[in-house]
């Protein structure tokens, strides 16, 4: 079946350093990827997406792109900011399945 | 546009009682989605509606239920509640992309369920 393995956590950076949360998928046809972001409290938000191959989705200075090659959609930022600090969750959703597979989601913490 | 709206925020409940939470979806979605958030397990997909009709349904026992309404508006039963029901509950929806491809998932703030 389709699973997505995101990197374990937590990942703690300091101000303005690069980030990468590494993302894996294994899925049957085409799925399209996505970015969530869970802030303390609150629902997850869409990051970004990203529906085919070689695409590249990107927000707020984060950016993905899908390899398909490599079953990959690894998410960075060129400069984290405190107020990057939360759980980000990558997840991929197929057509005519109606729901999404989430990873197990990366806790980030980012230190002034 | 106002967003997901998930009532009530917290429940605390004994073991035994039945429990129901609702969804009020963005205005123009039709597509209500159920998750079950634990720190073990993740997000675990529930079941999805769209027209008043499940389309999906995930690895849960029947004492999980939910229903759509005519107004897209959802809501999701536990009956007979275990200690293992605690967990946050979300419920998310969504509108058609247009080409037909998959469509991003609109969160509520959730429901976090207390079984004692």
């Amino acid at each position: 079946g389709n699973s997505v393995t995101q990197m374990e956590g937590p990942v703690t950076l300091s101000e303005e350093a690069f980030l990468t949360i590494n993302c894996t998928y294994t899925a049957t046809g085409y799925p399209s990827l996505f970015w969530y972001v869970q802030y303390p409290g609150e629902g997850l938000q869409l990051l970004l997406k990203a529906t085919k191959a070689d695409d590249k989705g990107s927000n707020k200075g984060f950016e993905a792109t899908y390899r398909k090659e490599t079953t990959s959609f690894h998410l960075e930022k060129g400069s984290v900011q405190v107020s990057d600090s939360a759980v980000y969750f990558c997840a991929l959703g197929t057509s005519g399945t109606y729901k999404y597979i989430f990873g197990t989601g990366t806790r980030l913490k980012v230190l002034a | 546009k106002a967003g997901v709206t998930q009532t009530p925020r917290y429940l605390i409940k004994t073991r035994g009682q039945q429990v129901t939470l609702s969804c009020s979806p963005i205005s123009g979605h039709r597509s209500v989605s159920w998750y079950q958030q634990t720190p073990g397990q993740g997000l675990q997909f529930l079941f999805e509606y769209f027209s008043e009709t499940q389309r999906n349904k995930g690895n849960f026992p029947g004492r999980f239920s939910g229903r759509q309404f005519s107004n897209s508006r959802s809501e999701m039963n536990v009956s007979t509640l275990e200690l293992g029901d605690s967990a946050l509950y979300l419920c998310a929806s969504s509108r058609p992309e247009e080409g037909g491809g998959i469509s991003p998932l609109h969160f509520g703030n959730g429901t976090r369920l207390t079984v004692t």
